[in-house]
């Protein structure tokens, strides 16, 4: 079956760098997607992966490894407004996103 | 109508009313997509359109309808609502590309009782 894997919640204090992991099981891969999602909002789009390696962006960067099936996302210099659940998202053969459960981030002063 | 709009917000609905969710985006986006969000179980597909005119099930199309009679709108239908179908339901469209990405509406959360 597919599948993807994200630890359920993680705790960070404010100015910190945090990584957030992501295993996936796929029927065919063609690309992982990571969303940010506040608490009673729709899901916003923070970055794709389709080739391994680094991608980065301000303060939020994503990595991909497809032979491990793995990727992370990497919050640096964080902020009380990065409290959010953070989804990762797979596309499979069919460019159907499988999603996980996400992981509820939560900053401490 | 700037992106994708979605009503109502929220609605509160017996159990075997029929009820319709509605979605609009004006991007002229091809796929459009209905998920349902419940916690801890994450983003889960309904029902999908490539493009307008054609429709296909997801992982939990049943008790679900949806028609693409156009390019803009996807509407989500509930024959005959029941408890289980308590949700929070979220439309999303993408652009061209297959890997294009996946904009989503601001949500309805459905209560029946």
């Amino acid at each position: 079956g597919q599948n993807i894997d994200q630890p359920t919640e993680m705790t960070a204090t404010e100015g910190a760098i945090v990584q957030i992991n992501c295993t996936y099981q796929t029927s065919g891969f063609n690309g992982l997607f990571w969303y940010q999602q506040h608490a009673g909002e729709a899901p916003t789009f923070l970055s794709y992966n389709v080739l391994d390696g680094l991608e980065e962006k301000g303060r939020f960067s994503s990595f991909l490894s497809r032979s491990k099936g793995y990727s992370y996302l990497l919050l640096k210099e964080l902020q009380m407004k990065d409290s959010a659940s953070y989804l990762c998202a797979a596309y499979d053969s069919n460019y159907q996103l499988i999603w996980g459960a996400g992981t509820k981030l939560i900053i401490k002063p | 109508i700037a992106g994708i709009t979605q009503a109502p917000t929220s609605q509160i609905l017996a159990a075997g009313r029929r009820m319709t969710l509605r979605c609009t985006q004006d991007m002229r986006h091809n796929a459009m997509y209905w998920y349902r969000q419940d916690l801890g179980l994450g983003l889960r597909l309904i029902h999908y359109s490539n493009t307008a005119g054609t429709t296909g099930k997801g992982e939990v199309p049943d008790g679900y309808s949806v028609s693409r009679a156009n390019t803009d709108d996807f509407p989500l239908t509930l024959a005959s609502a029941v408890p289980s179908q308590t949700s929070v339901y979220f439309c999303a469209s993408r652009g061209t590309a297959h890997t294009d990405t996946q904009y989503f509406g601001p949500g309805t959360r459905l209560t029946v009782l």
